[in-house]
């Protein structure tokens, strides 16, 4: 089945450790990609997102992403994380021939960052 | 600004029980949508709108019935909760050609 898939389910870091989670989907053809985050307690919120144009693409607090359509890839990546960074971290997709309406998630990455 | 609006919040039902969630957003979005988190498995799509009268399904609709009679308002019904509808709901509203989701705060349902 198509799906999008983020490889790690949990992840602990200490401050100032570089971040990068993987995300890869299985869509053919032209896709729009997103990470969400959601902080405890909160809802959902986008951090970044990939339509076209240059793959490597820069959002809110210092995340920054890169598009590998070779490897179907859409990672998210910061170089030095704070303890606020702890939060749940979703890849979304917005496959092909659906007009933009459906958007698929990954199963989420939960980041918690040592102080 | 209160973007998307969802109640209840919290809610407990017993199996075989209807209740319905409530969703508005004041945004002017046409596209809307239901989905549920459950652990381990990211958020799945139930039901979405692409405008008022138009609804399709998503990823898991069985179980769930939607309505959409107003832009502002957007529905989610469970006719005869199971505990396996025991989940966090979020309505999201989309914002047209950017495509960025704007979400609820979510209502967590558990079914005993």
């Amino acid at each position: 089945a198509q799906s999008v898939s983020q490889h790690n389910h949990h992840v602990i870091l200490s401050e100032a450790a570089s971040l990068e989670l993987g995300c890869n989907y299985s869509y053919g053809g032209t896709v729009n990609l997103f990470w969400y985050v959601q902080y405890p307690g909160q809802h959902l919120q986008l951090l970044l997102k990939y339509f076209s144009g240059d793959p490597l693409v820069k959002g809110i607090k210092g995340f920054e992403a890169e598009f590998i359509k070779s490897k179907f890839s859409f990672n998210l990546r910061k170089p030095s994380v704070q303890w606020s960074d702890t939060a749940e971290y979703f890849c979304a997709v917005t496959p092909p021939n659906t007009g933009g309406f459906k958007t698929i998630f990954g199963a989420g990455t939960r980041l918690f960052v040592k102080a | 600004n209160a973007g998307v609006t969802q109640t209840p919040k919290f809610q407990v039902l017993k199996t075989g029980q209807s209740m319905t969630l409530q969703c508005a957003q004041d945004m002017n979005h046409e596209y809307m949508s239901w989905y549920r988190q459950d652990p381990g498995m990211g958020l799945r799509l139930i039901h979405y709108s692409v405008g008022a009268g138009i609804t399709d399904q998503g990823e898991v609709p069985n179980g769930y019935n939607v309505s959409r009679s107003t832009t502002e308002d957007f529905p989610l019904r469970l006719l005869s909760a199971a505990p396996s509808q025991t989940s966090v709901y979020f309505c999201a509203s989309r914002r047209p050609v950017t495509g960025e989701l704007f979400f609820g705060e979510g209502s967590r349902l558990t079914v005993l």
